[in-house]
């Protein structure tokens, strides 16, 4: 079946880099998410990657994406205390597109000053 | 504006309680959506609406009766909810829903509805 997981916490010193992983098992997979969620707040989608791709920047982050592996990774470059907040990873399943996310169970990332 | 607004942001209702849930958009979306998300966990999908006709409901109990009046607004119902049932709700939507391969989904959520169940 279709499963995402991730580790459930991550802290770190800012101004140091984040890497936060995610595996996921559906191949089939076209785009793969990374969405920050604040306290008390929705899910803000922060990038994204297609399953064609192995790396995706986007000013602070990089996303790398190993498809023989089923592994993807969201790296923070030069963290800071505003990062801090849940990180969840999600994969979108299904022939087509049908907009059906199976969210990770999301990792909590610490930004220590 | 690329924002979805959710009203309330916060509602505590009594089991016997009707009450609404509010969503809107003014992106030309016409794909919408509703999650629950516990505290400490993913957000779970329990409706999908596109085109302003129910696509998706995840076996959601019928306590929960979502409304789409137009493809701006998406409504959930409430009646007779159970404590177990407090959770933040979430509404979403994307440009379309069930396209082609390439096509990316990608969601835009709101802020949510905190809503307790006393």
């Amino acid at each position: 079946g279709e499963d995402v997981e991730q580790s459930l916490f991550l802290s770190v010193r800012e101004g140091d880099s984040s890497v936060i992983n995610c595996t996921y098992t559906d191949s089939s997979s076209t785009y793969l998410y990374w969405y920050k969620q604040e306290p008390g707040a929705g899910l803000q989608l922060l990038t994204y990657i297609f399953s064609n791709m192995d790396m995706k920047q986007d000013q602070r982050l990089t996303v790398l994406l190993n498809k023989k592996d089923k592994h993807l990774s969201l790296r923070i470059a030069d963290t800071q205390t505003g990062d801090s907040a849940i990180y969840f990873c999600a994969e979108s399943t299904g022939s087509g597109n049908t907009g059906k996310l199976i969210f990770g169970q999301g990792t909590t990332l610490q930004v220590k000053p | 504006d690329t924002e979805v607004t959710q009203t309330p942001k916060h509602l505590v209702m009594g089991m016997t309680n009707k009450k609404s849930l509010k969503c809107e958009q003014h992106m030309g979306h016409r794909a919408m959506y509703w999650y629950k998300q516990k505290a400490k966990k993913p957000p779970e999908l329990m409706f999908v609406y596109s085109y302003e006709k129910l696509s998706i409901n995840e076996s959601v109990p019928s306590r929960f009766s979502p409304e789409c009046p137009n493809s701006s607004l998406l409504n959930l119902h409430l009646h007779a909810l159970q404590p177990e049932d407090s959770a933040l709700y979430l509404c979403a939507s994307s440009q379309d829903y069930g396209g082609e391969v390439s096509t990316n989904e990608k969601l835009f959520f709101g802020s949510g509805t905190q809503l307790s169940v006393l």
